[in-house]
């Protein structure tokens, strides 16, 4: 079965710090895809970033860069000199391929989320 | 993701009432996932929708809810009977084919529904 653990359930920092989320995840698959979105205080789901198992590059994007690691099954995401407008919850998720054609499940499993607060 | 359209944004039943919430896909998207966030929880899969078939409704509750994507309109989610437990936040999402992950699962702004 796979699972998503974002260990860290609440963080705050000081506006121009730098903060990362932490991701791990568990599955059977060799094949996968991981997700990072993030929920504002408005409520929707905005996506970040998708990333297939056989892509362990790191990806900067902006402020925001994401450092996959297969051998620790983690998936971190850093955001660099947060702002306020970063404040929002963070979701990691994942999906598992589909065997035998290598494209994801539609079933996203997601963890629990991590709260970021940042504080002017 | 703003090219999923989901109404109403907030609704408030009392227990025993009907909820429905309505999803619009992307344009040009055929297939549509309901997934419910409960509060502090993550949000999980309930149901797979293509139009006028259910794929998968494996993460639906087995009674009071069903979903539906009719040839025409919107997809609807329908909770019979609510009771507090239903109250969550109800994402729709929409692909462009089966593959979430080649094709970015998009979602909507979400359905916030309270029972009281």
């Amino acid at each position: 079965a796979q699972k998503v653990t974002q260990a860290q359930t609440e963080i705050s920092v000081v506006e121009k710090e730098d903060v990362t989320l932490d991701c791990v995840y568990e599955t059977r698959d060799t094949t996968y895809y991981l997700f990072w979105y993030k929920q504002p205080p408005s409520g929707e789901l905005v996506f970040l970033i998708r990333r297939n198992s056989f892509d362990e590059q790191n990806e900067i994007s902006g402020r925001y860069s994401w450092n996959f690691q297969k051998s620790t099954s983690s998936f971190n995401f850093t955001i660099t000199a947060s702002q306020v407008v970063d404040s929002a919850v963070y979701f990691c998720a994942l999906s598992e391929a589909i065997w035998g054609s290598g494209a994801g499940s539609y079933q996203l499993t997601f963890g629990k989320g991590t709260k970021l607060s940042v504080i002017p | 993701n703003a090219g999923v359209m989901q109404n109403p944004r907030h609704l408030v039943r009392r227990r025993g009432q009907e909820a429905r919430l309505r999803c619009s896909p992307m344009k040009g998207h055929s297939h549509v996932y309901w997934y419910r966030q409960l509060p502090e929880e993550g949000l999980k899969f309930m149901v797979y929708l293509q139009k006028e078939n259910i794929i998968d409704e494996s993460g639906m509750p087995k009674e009071r809810f069903s979903a539906e994507f009719p040839k025409e309109g919107p997809s609807i989610l329908r909770i019979q009977q609510v009771v507090r437990g239903d109250s969550a936040a109800y994402f729709c999402a929409s692909s462009l084919t089966r593959d979430g992950s080649g094709n970015t699962i998009y979602f909507g702004e979400g359905s916030w529904l309270t029972v009281v």
